[in-house]
């Protein structure tokens, strides 16, 4: 079946823009994650949704930046008033159920730029 | 907090080399383990898991085995190929959260 789709593949903006990025799960995965990968930092947690809720934001760095999930199924990050350090691949993952030994499956990634 | 820590690379290979990336991790209770491997231009991808102690992973010709007494998941293979050349992630998830907590990861090149 399909995968974790993710759009755009690649996104250059200029500093202070607004960017969304979106991410379609896994068909009936109701556990759904977005991490970001950069060479600094390596791979990061940002947040987690359960169904629509997102019980755990935590790895959200700034309140520049916001999620949500609607239907159950397609998500969308927000990132507001981009800066530099915000460049990286945003990863999103989905899950059957979310619970510690499920296999989170990952899309291939939004690579952002910002300038 | 929960922590992963593995063997900085670069790693460089012959084919048919053995293969040993060492992965350690720190938490609370009983964590599942992954593997995860990141081939060039390509998307993050499970490489195999354990859920508990004792468990062996296995996949592709790779093993790690759920050490809770020296709190590893140390990545094996017995003879690497050209194509094994990747990027390999050690990752944990402690429930609770239900994040991965991943390292820093391993450069792999494998030579013909």
């Amino acid at each position: 079946g399909a995968g974790v789709s993710q759009s755009p593949s690649n996104k250059v903006t200029e500093k202070g823009k607004d960017v969304e990025l979106r991410c379609d799960p896994i068909s009936g995965h109701t556990a759904l994650y977005w991490y970001r990968q950069s060479l600094g930092q390596g791979l990061e947690f940002l947040i987690y949704f359960q169904g629509n809720s997102a019980p755990d934001k935590s790895g959200l760095p700034s309140d520049r930046f916001s999620a949500e999930r609607t239907g159950g199924s397609v998500s969308t990050l927000t990132i507001q008033r981009t800066q530099q350090e915000d460049s990286a691949v945003y990863l999103c993952a989905s899950s059957s159920s979310g619970t510690s030994t499920d296999t989170q499956y990952f899309g291939p990634g939004t690579r952002l730029t910002v300038l | 907090g929960n922590s992963v820590t593995q063997m900085e690379g670069p790693v460089t290979l012959s084919e048919e080399a053995f293969l040993t990336i060492n992965c350690t991790y720190t938490a609370t209770g009983y964590p599942s383990l992954f593997w995860y491997v990141q081939y060039p231009g390509e998307g993050l991808q499970l490489l195999l898991k354990a859920t508990k102690a004792d468990d062996k992973g296995s996949n592709k010709g790779f093993e790690a085995t759920y050490r809770k007494e020296t709190t590893s998941f140390h990545l094996e293979k017995g003879s690497v190929q050209v194509s094994d050349s990747a990027v390999y992630f050690c990752a944990l998830n402690k429930g609770g959260s239900e994040k991965l907590v991943f390292g820093k990861g391993t450069k792999l090149t494998v030579n013909p």
